[in-house]
């Protein structure tokens, strides 16, 4: 089946820091993937949908300037967590479709903000 | 807005009983619902889909049935195993909503040996 993997799977880092979370299509291409947050025993909140070649469409609430979203190429978006703080700690999962809406998930990114 | 629920959030059952788990949807104009599995530390796990115009899906040892009229999903588990033992996810999409996924708050499924 189709395969989404995520880099790194896990990152701690300083208040203050930026952390950078790549989330790749291995076998097809995604001209859109999404990104999501979760928090411990909550569910998957989407927090933006990011688009090859053009920006990123950002759900409500959610801050453009904080997490900065692109899309290289066909197979590759990054998420960036700018000046990150601890309220930014979370897992964050990309998701990718194979077809026009079967979306298929990353492992997920635990970022732990110190 | 739209919202994807669940009735119940923590679901107890004897291995080799049958699971059943429930979801409520809001969006009328959602015609894509699917079932994940996410296990402690990974991300969700594909189950089951069903579109719109389908009431009823059948997989291996997966049930999922869809009721429009109250806007009602359901994932049913047959015979399930410790290995099911997991968080469930219903989410929907929409055509009309560029095909994002919104996820539904979840329902832990814990098996008992």
């Amino acid at each position: 089946g189709a395969v989404v993997s995520q880099h790194p799977s896990w990152v701690i880092c300083k208040s203050g820091t930026s952390v950078k979370i790549e989330c790749r299509s291995l076998d097809f291409q995604a001209t859109t993937m999404f990104w999501y947050r979760q928090f411990p025993k909550k569910s998957l909140m989407l927090m933006a949908t990011s688009n090859e070649g053009s920006k990123a469409t950002y759900e409500q609430g959610v801050e453009k300037d904080k997490f900065l979203i692109n899309h290289a190429s066909l197979t590759l978006s990054t998420l960036t967590v700018t000046s990150a703080h601890p309220e930014d700690s979370s897992f964050y999962i990309c998701s990718a479709p194979l077809r026009t809406d079967t979306q298929y998930f990353g492992p997920g990114t635990r970022l732990t903000v110190l | 807005g739209e919202s994807v629920g669940l009735h119940l959030p923590t679901l107890s059952v004897q291995e080799g009983d049958n699971s059943i788990i429930n979801c409520a949807y809001s969006n009328s104009a959602s015609d894509y619902f699917i079932w994940y599995k996410q296990e402690s530390g990974k991300g969700p796990q594909f189950i089951i889909d069903i579109r719109s115009n389908m009431d009823k899906r059948q997989g291996q040892r997966v049930t999922v049935l869809l009721n429009k009229t109250v806007k009602h999903l359901s994932l049913q588990i047959a015979a399930t195993q410790p290995g099911d033992s997991a968080v469930y996810f219903c989410a929907e999409s929409a055509n009309t909503g560029g095909f994002k996924t919104i996820f539904g708050a979840g329902t832990r499924l814990f098996v008992k040996a």
